[in-house]
């Protein structure tokens, strides 16, 4: 079964103190990975995709990657506007467009 | 990216009554999808909606209680039926743009 775990559930960062959030995946034939930003009572914010193993995406403090099990959303010197929930999710194979999304990372900096 | 607007934001409803929620997009889209996002939890897919045709619904989700128009590229409904407490959710519609899902900012239902 198709399967999306991320880990960990939440987590606590000092201002400036850089850290990695985790998603590993089960999926028989990866299409491609997401990453989301959720904001409390707001619709998940599109971050990055990637396909292939060995792919890295890079925006401001945040750089994803990914290998064949897994992937890292690593953020760096994170400010308090960093703090949300991150999302991963995985597309699965087949004729249309669906998301397997993993039940998110909740992230809060504190100056 | 796609612009996506949901109406209403937010509602409280009575159990047994029924909630149409609406979603527009900014540009014509094939595909439109609904989702379901529990208290607590990470968003299930409800439904894909194409123009012209039937949706296609998640196992665990029937077009009793969630039927889905999709009358043109950029507009389409989810109504949730006979609502029960259990579907107190935040309920979220998106589109495929240029190999990305984009979102809309979500609808939050409470049922008393």
């Amino acid at each position: 079964e198709d399967q999306v775990t991320q880990s960990p559930e939440a987590l606590r960062l000092q201002e400036g103190e850089s850290s990695s959030l985790n998603c590993s995946y089960t999926v028989s034939g990866l299409r491609g990975l997401f990453w989301y930003r959720q904001d409390p009572g707001k619709g998940p914010e599109f971050l990055f995709t990637l396909y292939s193993a060995g792919e890295e995406k890079e925006k401001e403090r945040l750089k994803a990657t990914l290998t064949k099990k897994e992937s890292f959303l690593h953020i760096t010197a994170p400010k308090p506007e960093d703090s949300a929930t991150y999302l991963c999710a995985v597309q699965a194979p087949g004729g249309y467009n669906k998301l397997i999304f993993g039940a998110g990372t909740r992230l809060a900096v504190h100056p | 990216s796609a612009v996506i607007s949901q109406k209403p934001s937010r509602d409280i409803c009575q159990r047994g009554t029924s909630l149409t929620i609406q979603c527009q997009v900014d540009s014509q889209v094939t595909m439109m999808f609904w989702y379901r996002q529990q208290p607590g939890q990470s968003l299930t897919l409800i439904a894909t909606a194409n123009q012209g045709s039937e949706a296609t619904y998640e196992s665990g989700f029937v077009i009793d209680k969630f039927p889905i128009s999709r009358p043109n590229l950029t507009f389409s409904t989810l109504t949730v039926s006979n609502m029960s407490p259990e579907d107190s959710s935040i309920y979220l519609c998106s589109v495929v743009s240029r190999e990305a899902e984009f979102f809309g900012p979500g609808t939050r239902l409470t049922v008393l």
